[in-house]
């Protein structure tokens, strides 16, 4: 079944203790991202990557990191969590020729205490 | 910078047709997308307008004007699993997806 998966689903954790979140999609897509989804602001566009080894700021990189060196895996790096990254986030995929059809993973609910 | 305008509620009765709109301020970019959400869900991909006019994709259909910075969401014959959040969407210059706060439709028997 093609999908984009994100582990955990949930987490609860502490200030300042590192945690990733991972992604993964067997659709062989080329462009993979990150979003946050806060009450009434919508999805915010963390990280994106275009290919392997190509990553770019969105609008709210700030404490984030990301790597891509396979082009199925996206993971997301908090290495320093703060009570401001409680979030909603979303890992999401598109194919090379239609960057504005993503699919989205099931999300990951993240309480930073 | 670049943002997205949409309203925050729209409620509309079962059968009936609503439009849910979207202006925008950029200064580039490749087209404008909708998603919809339920709630507890993630966000699944309806359509996408590149260039100017109606997009049809069975009871949904999308509109873009470049010229006035708008676009818009229609669906026909609404049904209760249409009760969901409507999102907006545009691609910038740089390949940056950039979203609308959303459109929480609210469908009435």
């Amino acid at each position: 079944e093609a999908q984009v998966t994100q582990n955990p689903r949930y987490l609860i954790t502490v200030t300042g203790k590192k945690l990733t979140v991972t992604c993964s999609q067997n659709m062989n897509h080329e462009y993979m991202s990150w979003y946050r989804q806060d009450p009434g602001l919508g999805l915010r566009q963390i990280y994106y990557s275009m290919n392997v080894e190509v990553t770019d700021k969105g609008d709210v990189p700030e404490g984030y990191k990301v790597s891509r060196k396979e082009k199925r895996n996206f993971p997301l790096i908090l290495e320093s969590p703060s009570p401001n990254q409680t979030s909603l986030y979303f890992c999401a995929s598109s194919p090379g020729d239609s960057y504005n059809e993503q699919f989205f993973g099931p999300g990951t609910r993240l309480t930073v205490l | 910078g670049q943002s997205l305008e949409q309203p925050s509620e729209v409620t509309a009765v079962e059968g009936a047709i609503v439009q849910i709109n979207c202006t925008y301020q950029t200064s580039g970019f490749y087209g404008l997308s909708w998603y919809q959400q339920h709630d507890g869900g993630a966000p699944t991909f309806l359509s996408y307008n590149a260039l100017d006019g109606l997009e049809e994709t069975g009871r949904f259909s999308s509109f873009l004007s470049r010229s006035d910075s708008y676009g818009y969401l229609l669906l026909q014959e609404l049904q209760m699993k249409d009760s969901a959040s409507y999102f907006c969407a545009l691609m910038d210059s740089n390949y940056q997806l950039i979203w609308g706060a959303g459109t929480k439709l609210i469908i009435k028997p």
